[in-house]
């Protein structure tokens, strides 16, 4: 079974521009999740989607983050603009039943 | 607001050492319990537990929820340096208002086995 993908692996980018980051969920799970782990901190929950309804995004912040989910299957996260506090490692992860959640690799973004 | 602590957040042992990594939490609509190990990026899945009192195990590794005190152990006995890693502990809650279950992560326990 292929695992969840995404891309790229890593990003540098100055302040104020901008980046899209894109996954591409286990094929048939419906829960994508989108996670921002800062150095030496647990996962943060961006947002949630299940199919390609948002069911949490209370943690997204929203005047420069945006998450879309087209036809339920990939995803696309962008920010605009970066800050350099945006600086962390961004997880996706999918989920058939909304438990288990299996991760890709990860995007790490560097601001500077 | 649904919260997961993690304690210690860094543990420094040396190989055949035994561990213990607690995890408590404070959630609306619990459903289950998940353990992570994270080594490079992606966290890989441990254990999952939704019972009271039912320990999990998988080889050196072994998880116990008790949901009446709201917490979590994994222990990892005779420890090696290959167990090096960030210790994830995620609780799945039922998203309000919706069917839906919503993962929250403690901030992780870093462990660092020695030879």
């Amino acid at each position: 079974e292929a695992g969840v993908a995404q891309s790229p692996r890593y990003k540098i980018i100055e302040k104020r521009q901008s980046v899209a980051f894109w996954c591409n969920p286990i094929s048939g799970h419906a829960t994508l999740y989108w996670y921002q782990q800062i150095l030496g901190q647990g996962p943060k929950l961006l947002i949630q989607f299940q199919n390609n309804g948002v069911v949490d995004d209370s943690q997204l912040p929203k005047d420069r983050f945006s998450a879309e989910r087209l036809k339920g299957v990939d995803s696309t996260l962008k920010i605009q603009p970066a800050k350099l506090e945006d600086s962390a490692v961004y997880l996706c992860a999918s989920s058939p039943t909304g438990n288990e959640a299996f991760f890709g690799q990860g995007t790490r973004l560097t601001v500077v | 607001e649904d919260k997961v602590v993690q304690s210690p957040l860094s543990l420094v042992v040396h190989e055949g050492d035994t561990v213990t990594l607690n995890c408590s939490y404070e959630v609306t609509n619990f459903r289950s319990l998940l353990w992570y190990k994270q080594e490079k990026k992606a966290p890989t899945f441990l254990f999952m537990l939704t019972s009271s009192g039912i320990e999990k195990k998988s080889g050196r590794l072994s998880s116990i929820l008790d949901k009446k005190e709201l917490f979590s152990i994994l222990n990892i006995t005779a420890t090696q340096t290959g167990d090096s890693a960030i210790y994830l502990c995620a609780v799945e809650a039922r998203a309000g208002g919706t069917s839906y279950g919503k993962l929250t992560f403690g901030q992780g326990t870093i462990l660092t086995v020695h030879p």
